[in-house]
């Protein structure tokens, strides 16, 4: 099946620093990433979807100045949190919808642990 | 939000048939089911997904009754590495294109 990575898979960092997540389909090309939060024993939360070449669209309740998502290429999107604080610690996990794929799915990547102290 | 419901957890005899139920009453015509299983701290695996028709894969079958309104999920012979979170989601089609949207998934255990 397709692959979508993750870096970093974990980061810890202090609080008020920004950090940066890279999201890549590695053997296709993604017209559209998403990217999820979840939180221990729940569910994926729908943040953001990018479409590339084009401003992401932020589901209600996610503040579009914190977390910056760039989606620069067709196998690339970045989700910066600036300013982070405890309470966005999470588990934060990226999809990449396929062009040309035999499945018309979303794929997954790995998922990056960040811990803010 | 999520347009689904599932059981919060099920129990499934390790060598035997797990049946995972899904309810989506209110699916339009055009939005398709799909399934996602997790497994803990790991990104969601593609299991399958359909319209109408029931469909088959190498992992699992979907079994979708006539008026669309819930969905099956058959692993055929359940082996301890099924133990998910197992995610019955419904694409909804949106001003910016596809998205899905999770419920709050069926924690499967297959019991040895």
């Amino acid at each position: 099946g397709a692959v979508v990575s993750q870096h970093p898979s974990r980061v810890i960092c202090k609080s008020g620093t920004s950090v940066k997540i890279e999201c890549r389909s590695l053997d296709f090309q993604a017209t559209t990433m998403f990217w999820y939060r979840q939180f221990p024993k729940q569910s994926l939360m729908l943040m953001a979807t990018s479409n590339e070449g084009s401003k992401a669209t932020y589901e209600q309740g996610v503040e579009k100045d914190k977390f910056l998502i760039n989606h620069a290429s067709l196998t690339l999107s970045t989700l910066t949190v600036t300013s982070a604080h405890p309470e966005d610690s999470s588990f934060y996990i990226c999809s990449a919808w396929g062009q040309g794929r035999a499945t018309d799915t979303q794929y997954f990547g790995p998922g990056t642990r960040l811990t803010v102290l | 939000d999520a347009k689904t419901t599932q059981p919060p957890s099920m129990d499934c005899a390790e060598g035997r048939a797990a049946n995972l139920p899904c309810n989506h009453s209110t699916i339009s015509g055009n939005e398709y089911v799909y399934w996602y299983r997790q497994i803990h701290s790991q990104g969601p695996q593609y299991i399958i997904h359909g319209l109408k028709n029931n469909e088959t894969n190498e992992m699992a079958s979907l079994i979708i009754t006539e008026d669309r309104k819930s969905s099956t999920l058959i692993l055929p012979h359940a082996t301890l590495r099924d133990t998910a979170v197992y995610y019955c989601i419904v694409r909804v089609v949106g001003s910016t294109g596809n998205q899905f949207y999770f419920g709050t998934g069926t924690s499967l255990t297959v019991i040895p």
